[in-house]
């Protein structure tokens, strides 16, 4: 299947920073990709989606100047945690259809943040 | 919006025997249903999937069935392994929405060697 990687793996941060998250499709171009976060024990919850070129499409609830998302190029996304506070620790996981068929997603391995 | 609920939310069983995990989808546009595999730490991995124009799907011991008509769907493994031991996560698509994922709640699945 398709590649989907993301980066850092896991990041640790003080309360107030900020903290870049990057996905990169490895053989494929994305148009689109999408941001989950994931509480433990729990289910994938859509954060927002991100188009390539144009501005990312939030889901109700989620702050946009909280959650900034960057798609600048057909292969990488970016998720920006701007001043992190504890409540937002979570498993935070990107994935991006390839688009040879068009309902297929592939899913990065996530990143864990802690914020202290 | 698509509600997608997944049981059992855990489950045992002894290598060997056969695992069914169900959900229930609540929007018939929904037409495309995949199934990931996600081990601790991991991002979710495509296993199977099935689209609303198929009523079963075979790949080895993982098999999906689909009742459109009474919109359900269900992973079928069998001759279970240790190594399946993970959460299976299934999810619904929406025809006409975005192509976002709807995911179901999940169900911890543990092969007893």
């Amino acid at each position: 299947g398709a590649v989907v990687s993301q980066h850092p793996s896991w990041v640790i941060c003080k309360s107030g920073t900020s903290v870049k998250i990057e996905c990169r499709s490895l053989d494929f171009q994305a148009t689109t990709m999408f941001w989950y976060r994931q509480f433990p024990k729990q289910s994938l919850m859509l954060m927002a989606t991100s188009n390539e070129g144009s501005k990312a499409t939030y889901e109700q609830g989620v702050e946009k100047d909280k959650f900034l998302i960057n798609h600048a190029s057909l292969t990488l996304s970016t998720l920006t945690v701007t001043s992190a506070h504890p409540e937002d620790s979570s498993f935070y996981i990107c994935s991006a259809p390839t688009g040879f068929k068009i309902d297929e997603q592939f899913f990065g391995p996530g990143t864990r943040l802690t914020v202290l | 919006g698509e509600n997608v609920e997944q049981h059992p939310s855990t489950l045992s069983v002894q290598e060997g025997d056969s695992a069914v995990i169900k959900c229930t989808y609540s929007d018939s546009a929904s037409n495309y249903f995949p199934w990931y595999k996600q081990e601790l730490g991991k991002g979710p991995q495509l296993i199977i999937d099935i689209r609303s124009n198929v009523g079963e799907k075979k790949d080895q011991r993982i098999a999906v069935t689909l009742n459109k008509t009474a919109k359900h769907f269900s992973l079928h493994i069998t001759e279970t392994q240790p190594e399946d031991s993970a959460v299976y996560f299934c999810a619904a698509r929406v025809q006409t929405g975005a192509n976002n994922l709807f995911f179901g709640t999940g169900t911890r699945l543990t092969v007893i060697p």
